[in-house]
């Protein structure tokens, strides 16, 4: 079955500084996504993606589907204390299928 | 606000007991999902249903029960569960597998624990 990589696993950074993830598939992927989980929530969908080499921001947050289909990357610029939780890259390369869920990146913010 | 609400947030249960998650979604959508996330672990699907028909069981023991009266509700039955279920249990909602829309959409998630 599909298999999504996401790295990496966790972060420790300094308040202010800025943050990049990302994730690889084994196969091409038509749509990417990812998430925010804030501790003993559900995740949050923070940008969606649908475009081989499109560039979306949402605030503070950039996220790119890599040209090539298989990979996708979030960046958080600035980041700030509430920025912490565990980030969730997902995707699907149908509509027929559910998501597919990478293992997420735990981020710390240091004060 | 989600549109996506689950009850109850938190769940003590016996391992004899049996007891009922809910699902509630005010999207409009078409699929619910349920997932297991247990700590330090990746989310797990456990089932589908798209248009109220199940369409996927990912090898999920016969001690969860899924139930989806119409689009907007999805329950999941317990009994004779074990410690190792214990779990953050997410319920889901997307537009509809095959209709195009592919985000889920998720509740805040029922913390169980199994004594």
């Amino acid at each position: 079955g599909q298999q999504l990589n996401q790295s990496p696993q966790s972060m420790f950074i300094q308040e202010g500084e800025d943050v990049s993830m990302n994730c690889t598939s084994s196969s091409i992927f038509n749509t990417w996504l990812w998430y925010k989980q804030d501790p003993g929530e559900g995740p949050v969908l923070l940008i969606a993606l649908y475009k081989a080499g499109e560039l979306t921001s949402n605030g503070r947050l950039t996220a790119q589907f890599g040209i090539t289909r298989k990979d996708s990357f979030l960046n958080i610029s600035a980041s700030i204390p509430s920025d912490v939780g565990i980030y969730f890259c997902a995707g699907t390369s149908s509509g027929n299928t559910p998501l597919v869920f990478g293992k997420g990146t735990r981020l710390s913010v240091i004060a | 606000e989600t549109g996506v609400t689950q009850t109850p947030r938190h769940l003590v249960m016996g391992m004899t007991n049996k007891k009922s998650l809910k699902c509630e979604q005010h999207l409009g959508h078409n699929a619910m999902y349920w997932y297991k996330q247990s700590a330090k672990k990746p989310l797990e699907l456990m089932f589908v249903y798209n248009f109220k028909e199940q369409t996927e069981n990912n090898s999920v023991p016969s001690r969860f029960s899924p139930e989806c009266p119409n689009s907007s509700h999805l329950f999941l039955h317990l009994h004779t569960l074990q410690p190792e279920d214990s779990a953050l249990y997410l319920c889901a909602s997307s537009q509809g597998l095959g209709t195009g829309g592919t985000e889920a959409f998720f509740g805040q998630g029922t913390r169980l624990t199994v004594v």
